[in-house]
């Protein structure tokens, strides 16, 4: 199968901190990478789009200074929330494709990392 | 402004009853409809993608079909197992600009 990972899977950090989330490929190497925000009860949000040796594709609303992406290998995606804030508090998810910057690709989705700013 | 209605919000059913969820969307220029399941905290599994009206796609006990204005989950006799929350999710082009746009899901119990 296709298996991604998320790291960690829950953090707690004071306001004003920067918080660093991985984001792994574990058996295919994925050209590109999403990340997404869930608030509870309510809809993912597509924050980002990120092909590996390129900058990330941010869609509209999401501060590109605030939630830093870098895709470094085929493997490996960060997303650091800088300056953390309580309303940055929410459940972050990434995804992986095998595809090159299609989101209609086949998207593999991580577990999910709780983020809670005090 | 896209947009993406599910309904209903919660449906419960009792093993073997067939159902259907719905998706209605509102979106210009549309390039794919997604749906996936997703289990209480973890993150979403693929289930479907549906790039153009009058497609299909089957999966076990679920097939996903699509119109010009709204997409159907039908779940054919449901096993307890099936149980979760599912999203739908249009991705549109407006503009040069592509846009992924989430339903607020369905949350389905099947009950032994």
């Amino acid at each position: 199968g296709a298996v991604v990972s998320q790291h960690p899977s829950w953090v707690i950090c004071k306001s004003g901190t920067s918080v660093k989330i991985e984001c792994r490929s574990l058996d295919f190497q994925a050209t590109t990478m999403f990340w997404y925000r869930q608030f509870p009860k309510q809809s993912l949000m597509l924050m980002a789009t990120s092909n590996e040796g390129s900058k990330a594709t941010y869609e509209q609303g999401v501060e590109k200074d605030k939630f830093l992406i870098n895709h470094a290998s085929l493997t490996l995606s960060t997303l650091t929330v800088t300056s953390a804030h309580p309303e940055d508090s929410s459940f972050y998810i990434c995804s992986a494709g095998k595809g090159q910057g299609r989101i209609t690709d086949t998207q593999y989705f991580g577990p999910g990392t709780r983020l809670t700013v005090l | 402004e896209d947009q993406v209605t599910q309904s209903p919000e919660a449906l419960r059913l009792q093993e073997g009853e067939s159902s259907s969820l719905n998706c209605s969307y509102t979106v210009s220029g549309l390039r794919g409809l997604f749906w996936y399941r997703q289990d209480p905290g973890k993150g979403p599994e693929f289930l479907f993608t549906l790039y153009s009206a009058g497609e299909e796609k089957e999966k076990e006990r679920l097939k996903a079909t699509l119109t010009k204005k709204e997409s159907f989950l039908h779940i054919t006799a449901p096993k307890p197992e099936d149980s979760a929350t599912y999203l739908c999710a249009v991705q549109s082009l407006s503009g040069g600009y592509q846009k992924v746009t989430f339903g607020t899901g369905t949350k389905l119990q099947v009950i032994p």
